[in-house]
């Protein structure tokens, strides 16, 4: 599986966008960018997922290098809520796990 | 989203005793169940990979007498820890992964089950 490679820790106020970034240089051509987030004691929430142009849902957005060795999954408005450990994790098309890194956490201020 | 329920939420049992833990799929049919098992303030640890009617593909590592696994429906697997000790102590993660009506092939995760063993 293609590492990736995120910041510990984040901190972030309140109602801000906060932009986690997520280096992927060992990206292949068929690798998704998947983004998932864990709060406290809870088990892992998708977030959002991407292969080459940028992507919004509900929940984030997420933009993609145009070399794809890096993405940054953005919040627009951050709420406590979102405090969690962010995950940007690679996986090929057609594979069946999804292997999880150190990730991020997100601490948000009020 | 789709939703993934596991039972119990929290377990504490003696050593040398087995659990079991239940993983279903409440509103979509899942082809591919998946076994995690998190320490404290580390990441997810994938422990086995099962597929409907199929024996589990265990990880490197990860004792397949130990941890039992059955997939026996598109909605239903378990995780038995059998001889259960202290060091197994961990929260247990499922997750599952198929088509949820309109939506794409994506990963969805249960809220875990903690397990403590004395």
């Amino acid at each position: 599986d293609a590492k990736t490679t995120q910041p510990n820790s984040m901190e972030s106020n309140e109602e801000e966008p906060v932009h986690l970034p997520c280096n992927h240089s060992t990206i292949s051509g068929t690798d998704y960018i998947h983004w998932y987030r864990q709060l406290p004691s809870q088990g892992p929430e998708y977030v959002i997922h991407g292969l080459t142009s940028n992507v919004n849902n509900r929940m984030a957005s997420l933009a993609i290098a145009e070399d794809r060795k890096s993405s940054t999954l953005i919040l627009h408005r951050a709420t406590l809520r979102d405090a969690a450990v962010y995950y940007c994790i690679l996986r090929f098309q057609g594979a069946q796990k999804l292997v999880f890194g150190q990730g991020t956490r997100l601490t948000i201020n009020p | 989203g789709a939703v993934v329920s596991q039972h119990p939420s929290r377990v504490i049992c003696k050593s040398g005793t087995s659990v079991k833990i239940e993983c279903r799929s409440l509103d979509f049919q899942a082809t591919t169940m998946f076994w995690y098992r998190q320490f404290p303030k580390q990441s997810l640890m994938l422990m086995a990979t099962s597929n409907e009617g199929s024996k589990a593909t265990y990880e490197q590592g990860v004792e397949k007498d130990k941890f039992l696994i059955n997939h026996a429906s598109l909605t239903l697997s378990t995780l038995t820890v059998t001889s259960a000790h202290p060091e197994d102590s961990s929260f247990y993660i499922c997750s599952a992964r198929g088509r949820a009506l309109g939506e794409t092939d994506t990963q969805y995760f249960g809220p875990g089950t903690r397990l403590t063993v004395l």
